[in-house]
């Protein structure tokens, strides 16, 4: 069974530093594409970052310099690191398998159960 | 950025009603579109992959058609538990990818 289990969320204060985990079970880190999607309280899903199979990263916009995406593939496990937070990080932090086999999109087909993270003093 | 505009944002229906909901594309994302489904307090579950195509498991009452920039989901017959809210999702291209903004889909 695949299976992918956020950790690391919690109450940070405006600036501060998290680190979110994913750990990853029924499949590679390092043979898929995995993605980190947020929603904030009341708002839609945001794609946040992507990781590809060879290593590359992807940030939305509102991410960019500030969190970075990574994986331990002796761990099978992904990470977000974010850094510098604001208010409009407080989300609902979902990591995703995002299955992409060209020239066909899978779409994410497995998902975490979710971690939040509150950005408030 | 490509951004996808999904309408309506909010659907009254009834059990048994279809539901058609639309997505549309700033420019071409040819069929690199998914659809999921999202109820409170539970993951996201994806129920459409490259535009057309149903996920692993999901009822055939639900349909994805369009390519380019219109896209639809169509729901044949609505069941008590498909009240909920649906997005549709952009992987074409480089990334940023980009979620719509959403559809509610409520109970009259």
């Amino acid at each position: 069974e695949v299976q992918l289990v956020e950790s690391g969320g919690g109450l940070i204060q405006p600036g501060g530093s998290l680190r979110l985990s994913c750990g990853v079970s029924g499949l590679s880190v390092s043979n898929n594409f995995m993605s980190w999607v947020r929603q904030a309280p009341g708002k839609g899903l945001e794609w946040v970052s992507v990781i590809y199979s060879g290593g590359s990263t992807h940030y939305a916009d509102s991410v960019k310099g500030r969190f970075t995406i990574s994986r331990d593939t002796s761990k099978n496990t992904l990470y977000l690191q974010m850094n510098s937070l604001r208010a409009e990080d407080t989300a609902v932090y979902y990591c995703a398998r995002d299955k992409f086999q060209s020239p066909y999109y899978y779409g994410m087909d497995v998902w975490g159960q979710g971690t939040t993270v509150t950005v408030s003093s | 950025e490509i951004v996808l505009t999904q309408s309506p944002a909010t659907l009254s229906l009834s059990p048994g009603e279809r539901a058609t909901l639309s997505c549309r594309a700033s420019q071409s994302v040819s069929s690199f579109l998914a659809w999921y489904q999202h109820k409170p307090g539970q993951s996201p579950r994806l129920l459409i992959h490259d535009a057309s195509n149903r996920a692993t498991g999901i009822p055939a009452r639900f349909s994805g058609s369009g390519s380019g920039t219109d896209f639809t989901l169509t729901i044949s017959s609505l069941e008590p538990e498909d009240f909920a809210v649906y997005y549709c999702q952009q992987r074409a291209g480089w990334p940023p990818w980009t979620f719509g903004q959403g559809t509610k889909v409520e109970i009259k």
